[in-house]
């Protein structure tokens, strides 16, 4: 199916566990964004993405690593999950540099 | 530092009557705005944008104002429909440059009453 697809829906980890959150976009868009939401807060970005191989820091990319080896995707590591963590996630992708997005459905994560 | 402010946490208006969500920003170097409207459990959707260069951008039931001087944008949705309750983010780029990322607030929760 054409579009952009997060898995997994719902996640329940452990704190100091890794996690890897996926993104996947059949476009072959160049760009692509980790964002969270949470209560209080909106969309904050994490990570974003130029192309394959270029990534850039956004508003908290503390505790999180990114990788790009291939356009299509971005998956998002937590590398040792804490509670502040827990939120929803959403990735995005855009085929022109500052257009608009097109989002995922998002990532619910729990870290207990 | 908040680039683009949602002053209203929630808005509450009467189906059919006009809801009007505003935005305002901070960076004079955004030249393009956007609206995204999102349903729980559902990732944001595109609504509406405009550029820079216009005022007004008319889509259907959804305007969207901006007013430069004031760093101020406005989104009014005539007639409002209970389908329309939702979470409306407003978003800000600066498209020159290597700067390609939307800046969003913190979003308005729309409440549209039968």
């Amino acid at each position: 199916d054409a579009g952009i697809t997060q898995s997994p829906r719902y996640k329940i980890t452990e704190t100091g566990r890794q996690v890897t959150l996926m993104c996947h976009q059949t476009w072959s868009h160049s760009y692509m964004f980790w964002y969270r939401q949470d209560l209080g807060h909106g969309l904050r970005l994490i990570y974003y993405s130029a192309a394959a191989d270029i990534t850039d820091k956004g508003e908290v990319p503390d505790g999180y690593v990114v990788s790009r080896s291939k356009t299509e995707n971005f998956p998002l590591t937590l590398e040792s999950a804490t509670r502040s963590q827990t939120s929803v996630y959403f990735c995005a992708s855009s085929e022109v540099q500052g257009y608009g997005y097109t989002f995922g459905s998002g990532t619910r994560l729990t870290v207990v | 530092d908040q680039q683009v402010k949602q002053n209203s946490p929630s808005l509450s208006v009467q189906e059919g009557r006009i809801s009007i969500l505003n935005c305002d920003y901070t960076n004079s170097m955004f030249d393009y705005f956007l609206w995204y409207k999102k349903y729980p459990a559902e990732g944001p959707t595109f609504l509406i944008s405009i550029s820079s260069i216009k005022d007004k951008n008319e889509d259907g039931r959804f305007t969207v104002f901006l007013n430069k001087s004031a760093k101020h944008l406005s989104l009014h949705i005539v007639p409002s429909q209970p389908g329309d309750s939702a979470v409306y983010f407003c978003a800000a780029s600066a498209r020159g440059g290597s700067n390609y990322k939307l800046t969003f607030g913190k979003g308005t929760l729309l409440t549209v009453n039968p």
